[in-house]
């Protein structure tokens, strides 16, 4: 069965802090999607990244990162010199087309507070 | 270009009402989801279109629960005789032809449902 797992429930940084938020998955798929999406307070999910199991390399958009380890079955986010916008939750997302289907399975989310 | 919207971006319905969430999303989009957000946890998945085909609707709670999309596009999730346990934010997505594999979903704002 699909599983994603945000153990950190809230996060709180002071501004230009470095964080990482942890993802865990699992599948028996060898074929999957994992993607992470940001949720500031007005609500609208916005979608940050998407990576196929077969692509394990680092990824970095300007102070995002992600580092995707098949081996730990980890993929986890990090936002370098943190900023009072990042404040938001951040949820991790898995797909592995089970049957067909493309949903998305998310974990809980993590709310990350940064302050000034 | 436009992004997915939904519509009402508010309900509120007493126990026992019908009530129909609407979603119009992006254009040249095939495959379509609704996803249902109780406050504080991670979106669920409720069912999954694919042009006009309803590919799959486990995620549907029960039977009170139907959607519909009959012309490819625009997307109805209607939800009879509500109770009190489907308070939540409804969250439709869209998503382009898959290039291969599963493809970013891109979120709607949501309609928050509060039911009395």
């Amino acid at each position: 069965a699909q599983k994603v797992t945000q153990a950190q429930t809230e996060i709180s940084v002071v501004e230009k802090e470095d964080v990482t938020l942890d993802c865990v998955y699992e599948t028996r798929d060898t074929t999957y999607y994992l993607f992470w999406y940001k949720q500031p307070p007005s609500g609208e999910l916005v979608f940050l990244i998407r990576r196929n199991s077969f692509d394990e390399q680092n990824e970095i958009s300007g102070r995002y990162s992600w580092n995707f380890q098949k081996s730990t079955s980890s993929f986890n986010f990090t936002i370098t010199a943190s900023q009072v916008v990042d404040s938001a939750v951040y949820f991790c997302a898995l797909s592995d087309d089970q049957g067909g289907s493309e949903k998305l399975v998310f974990g809980k989310g993590t709310k990350l507070t940064v302050n000034p | 270009g436009a992004g997915v919207s939904q519509s009402p971006r508010y309900k509120v319905a007493k126990r026992g009402q019908d009530v129909a969430l609407r979603c119009d999303p992006i254009s040249g989009h095939v495959s379509l989801f609704w996803y249902q957000q109780a406050l504080g946890q991670g979106p669920e998945f409720l069912t999954y279109f694919q042009n006009e085909a309803q590919l799959d609707k486990s995620g549907l709670p029960s039977d009170r629960f139907f959607a519909e999309r009959p012309e490819g596009s625009v997307s109805t999730l209607k939800i009879q005789r509500t109770q009190q346990e489907d308070s939540a934010v409804y969250l439709c997505a869209s998503s382009p032809p898959a290039s291969g594999g599963t493809d970013t979903q891109y979120f709607g704002p949501g309609t928050r449902l509060t039911v009395l």
